[in-house]
């Protein structure tokens, strides 16, 4: 069964710090892996990873993937209080199918 | 803004009621999706219409039953509804589905009550 594990569930940091969220997967047919951010109601997309240790950068926002560990993460630098939201992490499989981990709350405290 | 709209933003309704959740997008996409958001749980597709026609049915309940007349609107249309399905439902387009790069187009979601 396809599967997306995402860590930690939440995280509370003050402003300037740098935070690393995590996403774990199982899945039979990988496709590529996404990263979104859903601040109130819409999800925004942020990456998407196909190939291991390629890095996507985006600002202050940066991820990485890594097939054999199966597994990604987010980095954030500098955090502002607009960076609080839910991070989430998507699995996209060869059915095209678009599987979603919980998520993660991230609280950027000023 | 992402191009995509969602109406009504709310809904309260009681189980015995028919309601329909309405979702626009103006991105020109040709794949639109519905999901469902239930607290501390992951987002579930329901449903996927590429082209207007139906590719997936996620093992929905029949309460649900999805309609898209054209490229740019699709209808859920609920009856007879459970507390459980009280949750916030996201309409999503994509360019195509068969060659989805994965970047969905959310709208701003209908947060659904049952009563």
């Amino acid at each position: 069964e396809d599967k997306v594990v995402q860590s930690p569930l939440s995280l509370v940091v003050h402003e300037g710090d740098t935070v690393t969220l995590n996403c774990s997967y199982e899945v039979t047919n990988f496709r590529s892996l996404l990263w979104y951010k859903q601040e109130k109601k819409a999800p925004t997309f942020l990456f998407m990873l196909t190939s291991s240790g390629i890095e996507k950068k985006s600002g202050r926002l940066s991820s990485i993937l890594d097939k054999k560990e199966l597994s990604s993460i987010l980095n954030i630098t500098a955090t502002q209080t607009g960076d609080s939201a839910i991070y989430l992490c998507a699995l996209q499989t060869g059915a095209n199918n678009l599987f979603f981990g919980t998520g993660t709350r991230l609280t950027v405290i000023p | 803004e992402t191009g995509v709209t969602q109406t009504p933003r709310h809904l309260v309704m009681g189980m015995t009621n028919k309601k329909s959740l309405k979702c626009e997008q103006h991105l020109g996409h040709n794949a639109m999706y519905w999901y469902k958001q239930s607290a501390k749980k992951p987002l579930e597709l329901m449903f996927v219409y590429n082209f207007k026609e139906q590719t997936e049915n996620n093992s929905v309940p029949s309460r649900f039953s999805p309609e898209c007349p054209n490229s740019s609107h699709l209808f859920l249309h609920l009856h007879t509804l459970q507390p459980e399905d009280s949750a916030l439902y996201l309409c999503a387009s994509s360019q195509d589905w068969a060659a989805n790069t994965g970047e969905l187009f959310f709208g701003e979601g209908s947060r659904l009550t049952v009563l």
